[in-house]
């Protein structure tokens, strides 16, 4: 069975600075797609970027990125000039094409320091 | 579009009580899903369907029923409530092409068993 590992229960970083989240996935498959969700307070699910796994190139979404490491199973999320309303859990998930199944990692909760 | 819409969003049962959380969606998705959320958790998978008249079991599928007789349509019955099951509970739905990979998340629905 496919497991979503995020190591950091709680991270936080200064406004402007930048910030890595981590997350560590477990798989057979070879094809799949990640994930990162942000959750605000209001407890909404909001797509911050994904990640084909057959692509190399890492995904970019403005000031989000992602590390993509596939040997080593790691999918890292980079947050760039961190802004106060990046402050939110941020959700690992995992998603693979022979599977319907969305798995969600445990969440990091980020804090925004100003 | 209104999306994915769950009612209701706040409910308090007794223990031993029977409820549905009800779910709808207007976008015509085959694949739909329920999570619950324990406070300062993540998403578990409680069931999910892959179109009208399919349904399999998550991760945490004990004390749970769901039935899909239309595609919009995802109720979860819980039946006899107990204090385990005080959660927020999420619907969410996605397209089944592969390249789709967006899933649209409901607003949760709080969840009190005293």
């Amino acid at each position: 069975a496919q497991t979503v590992t995020q190591s950091q229960p709680e991270m936080s970083v200064q406004e402007a600075e930048t910030v890595t989240l981590s997350c560590t996935y477990d798989t057979s498959e070879s094809d799949y797609y990640l994930f990162w969700y942000k959750q605000p307070p209001s407890r909404q699910m909001i797509l911050v970027i994904r990640q084909e796994a057959y692509k190399q190139q890492n995904a970019t979404e403005n000031r989000f990125s992602v590390n993509f490491q596939k040997a080593a199973k790691s999918f890292s999320l980079k947050i760039s000039d961190s802004q106060l309303g990046d402050a939110a859990m941020y959700f690992c998930a995992y998603r693979g094409t022979s599977y319907d199944k969305v798995i969600f990692g445990p969440g990091t909760s980020l804090s925004v320091i100003p | 579009n209104a999306g994915v819409t769950q009612t209701p969003k706040f409910r308090i049962l007794k223990i031993g009580q029977s409820m549905t959380l009800q779910c709808t969606q207007d976008m015509n998705h085959n694949y739909m899903y329920w999570y619950r959320q324990d406070p300062g958790m993540g998403l578990k998978l409680i069931y999910y369907s892959v179109g009208a008249g399919i349904t399999d079991k998550g991760e945490v599928p004990n004390g749970y029923n769901v039935s899909r007789s239309t595609t919009e349509d995802f109720p979860l019955r819980l039946e006899l409530a107990a204090p385990s099951q005080t959660s927020v509970y999420f619907c969410a739905s996605r397209r089944q092409t592969a390249l789709e990979n967006t899933i649209y998340f409901g607003e949760g629905s709080w969840l009190t068993v005293v």
